[in-house]
């Protein structure tokens, strides 16, 4: 079956623009989370939404905001971008959540601000 | 609050020899432990998992895990490695709530032939 799908793969934004992040989850999960991963922070959780309700978000500014729709994709903005938002943002999805699942990574998107 | 911490950003082995990525965690509560690896332009893979059944764990391509709660440690181990084993290892701990992943800071591992 298809994996996480994210778009786009790679985004070049000017700093104060936003910008939207899409993940398609695997069919059939319906845990999204979203990470960050930068090569001074390492990978830091965003947040996480379950049945389209945020269920945990991580220590980001309120500038990064996600939703999960009804099919459980989900997207993620960041607004009022700063060139410290240049990152590879990964999504993880898993069927319903909890400790011992497991999570499943897209190849992320690749943020660019200049 | 839940931690882990990657005792060694790189490790450098000849292939054909053995393995070891070393971590160690911190956890209020029983924890789930995860090694996950990136290899590059690819995403996290998912090697191993311990969810309090057996001490030690075995993955995907001859890794292996031992969780050690009187150590709180979580090393990764492999008996002989193979030059495509040269990635980015992530060990990792669940948060206590929902599916948020707490990661280390990963150790790269270098094989030369």
């Amino acid at each position: 079956k298809a994996g996480v799908t994210q778009t786009p793969r790679y985004l070049i934004k000017t700093r104060g623009q936003q910008v939207t992040l899409s993940c398609s989850p695997i069919s059939g999960h319906r845990s999204v989370s979203w990470y960050q991963q930068t090569p001074g922070q390492g990978l830091q959780f965003l947040f996480e939404y379950f049945s389209e309700t945020q269920r945990n978000k991580g220590n980001f500014p309120g500038r990064f905001s996600g939703r999960q729709f009804s099919n459980s994709r989900s997207e993620m903005n960041v607004s009022t971008l700063e060139l410290g938002d240049s990152a590879l943002y990964l999504c993880a999805s898993s069927f319903a959540g909890g400790l011992n699942t497991e999570a499943f990574f897209g190849q992320g998107t690749r943020l660019t601000v200049v | 609050a839940q931690s882990v911490t990657q005792l060694d950003s790189h490790v450098s082995v000849s292939e054909g020899t053995p393995v070891l990525l070393r971590c160690n965690y911190s956890s209020s509560y029983s924890p789930s432990l995860f090694w996950y690896v990136q290899h590059p332009n690819k995403g996290l893979q998912l090697l191993l998992k311990y969810t309090s059944a057996a001490t030690l764990v075995k993955g995907i391509n001859g890794f292996e895990a031992e969780f050690k709660k009187s150590e709180t440690s979580f090393h990764l181990t492999k008996p002989s490695a193979h030059m495509s084993d040269a990635a980015e290892y992530f060990c990792v701990v669940t948060h206590q709530a929902g599916t948020a992943l707490i990661f280390g800071k990963g150790t790269t591992l270098s094989v030369s032939s």
